[in-house]
């Protein structure tokens, strides 16, 4: 089945720091991945995704993320965090649905 | 352009008692997708339309969920009767139709908690 890991539950860094979110995912087949964020009282918002080609992808307000195939990952960061940055992180992964992992909670501390 | 809307943001209802989520999509989106989010816990799939057609309902829970996108709009999502381990936020998505690199456009989801 598939299934997708962020190992990082909770996560408190300090503005100008920088961040790396892990993701694993588990499925067999061609992969499209996605990194979503949502901010206090928001919506989910696309911060970038993965589907061919580069494997190292850019996305909104500064973030990257890089597909390893080998390591089944697709690890998101960000070299310096601004407060901003404080919400919850969800990796996915899709096939005609989406298969999300538990997300992680970023806290940015001005 | 307005976004995926759903409809009400909070609902706290009691044991036994039904609800009725709504959600519409983004106009001309043929995809609509049904997602739940327990407290701490991933967000889980509930159901896949496509126009007014169930795709996949593979996640929803139990025969207490019901969900219909008549006329391949708008979709309602009816818990009858809630239980306590139904609350959670309740997420739905909009696409096109295309590939899986395709985006799909989520709403702010609907908070319930079931007392």
């Amino acid at each position: 089945a598939q299934s997708v890991s962020q190992h990082n539950h909770h996560v408190i860094l300090s503005e100008a720091a920088s961040l790396e979110l892990g993701c694993n995912y588990s499925y067999g087949g061609t992969v499209n991945l996605f990194w979503y964020v949502q901010y206090p009282g928001q919506h989910l918002q696309l911060l970038l995704k993965y589907f061919s080609g580069d494997p190292l992808v850019k996305g909104i307000k500064g973030f990257e993320a890089e597909f390893i195939k080998s390591k089944f990952s697709f690890n998101l960061r960000k070299p310096s965090v601004q407060w901003s940055d404080t919400a919850e992180y969800f990796c996915a992964v899709r096939t005609y649905k989406y298969i999300f992992g538990t997300g992680t909670r970023l806290k940015v501390l001005a | 352009e307005a976004g995926v809307t759903q409809f009400p943001s909070h609902s706290v209802i009691e044991k036994g008692q039904t609800v009725t989520l709504r959600c519409d999509p983004i106009s001309g989106h043929d995809n609509l997708y049904w997602y739940r989010r327990v407290m701490g816990k991933e967000i889980k799939f509930l159901l896949h339309f496509v126009k007014e057609s169930k795709q996949d309902e593979s996640g929803m829970p139990n025969n207490r969920f019901l969900a219909e996108r008549t006329g391949g709009t708008y979709s309602t999502l009816k818990v009858q009767p809630a239980e306590l381990e139904d609350s959670g936020v309740y997420f739905c998505a909009s696409s096109q139709v295309g590939g899986a690199g395709t985006e799909a456009f989520f709403g702010q989801g609907t908070r319930l908690t079931v007392v």
